[in-house]
């Protein structure tokens, strides 16, 4: 059974900090492994998403870095900004097709403080 | 393009009381999910549907939790009775096979409280 741990639980930093998230998981047969967003009261916000055969990918000040061998991946923020607060959740894919439901960790809560 | 939509955001009721929450996923999404978030804690995969058959519902309480997607578009899930226990936000969640990574769309979720 695919188990996802996210560290750290929480994070608080001051602005213009770069930050790393991380999140590791015990099957590496994975189809793809994605993170989202998610602030107080709402739904999912996809942030990126990487294919098993991909390394990482890049969204303006975020990037994510995927090593499906050894079952870690990690969310790289470069200067946070107060924006950024909110939780993070990582998700990883077990197939591509059929049964594909996601297993996500339980979130990192991200505070950033002006 | 319009998202997963849900109704409602927002529901209280009593234990043993039944309740029902409904999804529309993007026009033209095969795929449907529902996930239970429990606060504190990462989503769970309730019941995912291919058109109107399920594909997996392995971690769907069967003896209290029932869904349904007619016609293959909306879909309902239902919990009679409600426990203490369900008091969570359900996501319903679409994708679509055409685009290569398989990405799921989230809706905004129904907040439910059992009392």
């Amino acid at each position: 059974k695919q188990e996802v741990t996210q560290i750290p639980a929480a994070l608080s930093v001051p602005e213009g900090e770069n930050l790393v998230l991380n999140c590791s998981f015990t099957d590496s047969a994975i189809y793809n492994l994605q993170w989202f967003r998610q602030d107080p009261g709402k739904g999912l916000t996809s942030l990126l998403l990487i294919q098993s055969s991909q390394r990482e990918q890049t969204s303006g000040r975020l990037n994510a870095s995927l090593d499906k061998s050894s079952g870690r991946s990690t969310l790289y923020i470069a200067a946070s900004q107060p924006g950024d607060s909110a939780t993070y959740l990582c998700a990883v894919r077990r197939g591509g097709g059929g049964a594909d439901g996601l297993t996500f960790g339980k979130g990192t809560h991200l505070i950033i403080q002006p | 393009e319009a998202g997963v939509a849900q109704s409602p955001r927002y529901k209280i009721i009593e234990k043993r009381q039944s309740v029902a929450f409904w999804c529309n996923p993007i026009s033209g999404h095969a795929t449907l999910y529902w996930y239970q978030q429990i606060l504190g804690q990462g989503p769970k995969l309730l019941i995912q549907f291919q058109n109107n058959g399920v594909v997996d519902d392995s971690q769907l309480p069967k003896d209290r939790f029932s869904a349904e997607r007619l016609k293959g578009v909306d879909s309902t899930l239902k919990i009679q009775p409600a426990k203490l226990e369900d008091s969570a936000v359900y996501l319903c969640a679409s994708s679509i096979e055409r685009l290569a990574n398989h990405e799921q769309f989230f809706g905004p979720g129904t907040r439910l409280t059992v009392l």
